[in-house]
């Protein structure tokens, strides 16, 4: 039982440049989300799941697709990279979307933009 | 709209000392849960302990325990016997109920000093 895993680590992007930020999770969660984390903050909600061809915004879409063709995985796309979008990036999955629910996160991948 | 807030952005604790990392939330909503996570150095989201809404009771986990006063909307974690490995950055946050998001604070870095 892997949890959450996000590939790649890190990643250096050049401005205008595209690319896709992967999420799998084998705990059959029906809800998925996607975080930045800016340098010395907190989490920010990019978008969310609640199943497979079901997505939502979070708080900061602009700049961002994502999509969710299997209930594993949930990839997050970056179109036209600018510096704002240097970031760590959080996956994170829940079974329910109950108070109560522990959300699990992946390692993050930290996304530098120049 | 709902907030989490943590005023404290940096404490100092004496190893094996107790320290309390403050924080309050505003929600019009009655139920609702409250996360605490630790985040090191190395990046990845360590939860810690949860306390719901209708929990009578402080939650505890170990070396963890919830100070919940819901009438202040405050939700402080306690830490005792602070040892070396507990240097961090400490997230509040408190899950949507309709969304199932996490909304962060932004964030407590706490130094343990030997």
């Amino acid at each position: 039982n892997a949890g959450v895993t996000q590939t790649p680590k890190f990643r250096i992007l050049k401005i205008g440049q595209s690319m896709t930020l992967q999420c799998t999770q084998d705990m059959n969660h029906n809800y998925m989300y996607w975080y930045r984390q800016d340098p010395g903050m907190g989490l920010k909600l990019i978008y969310y799941s609640v199943g497979a061809g079901i997505t939502d915004k979070g708080e900061v879409p602009n700049g961002y697709n994502v999509s969710r063709s299997t209930t594993e995985d949930f990839p997050l796309r970056l179109e036209l990279a600018a510096p704002s979008q240097t970031s760590v990036y959080f996956c994170a999955s829940s079974y329910s979307r109950s108070t109560s629910d522990e959300q699990y996160f992946g390692p993050g991948t930290r996304l530098t933009v120049t | 709209a709902q907030k989490i807030t943590q005023t404290q952005p940096g404490m100092f604790v004496q190893e094996k000392e107790a320290v309390t990392l403050d924080c309050t939330y505003d929600t019009s909503d009655q139920s609702y849960g409250l996360f605490w996570y630790k985040q090191p150095s190395s990046g990845e989201m360590i939860f810690l302990i949860y306390q719901g809404s209708y929990d009578e009771q402080n939650a505890t986990e170990g070396r963890y325990s919830l100070n919940f006063q819901k009438a202040r909307k405050s939700a402080n974690l306690v830490i005792s016997a602070s040892q070396l490995g507990d240097s961090a950055m400490y997230f509040c946050a408190m899950r949507e109920v309709n969304t199932g998001k996490l909304i962060f604070g932004q964030g407590t870095t706490l130094q343990v000093k030997p």
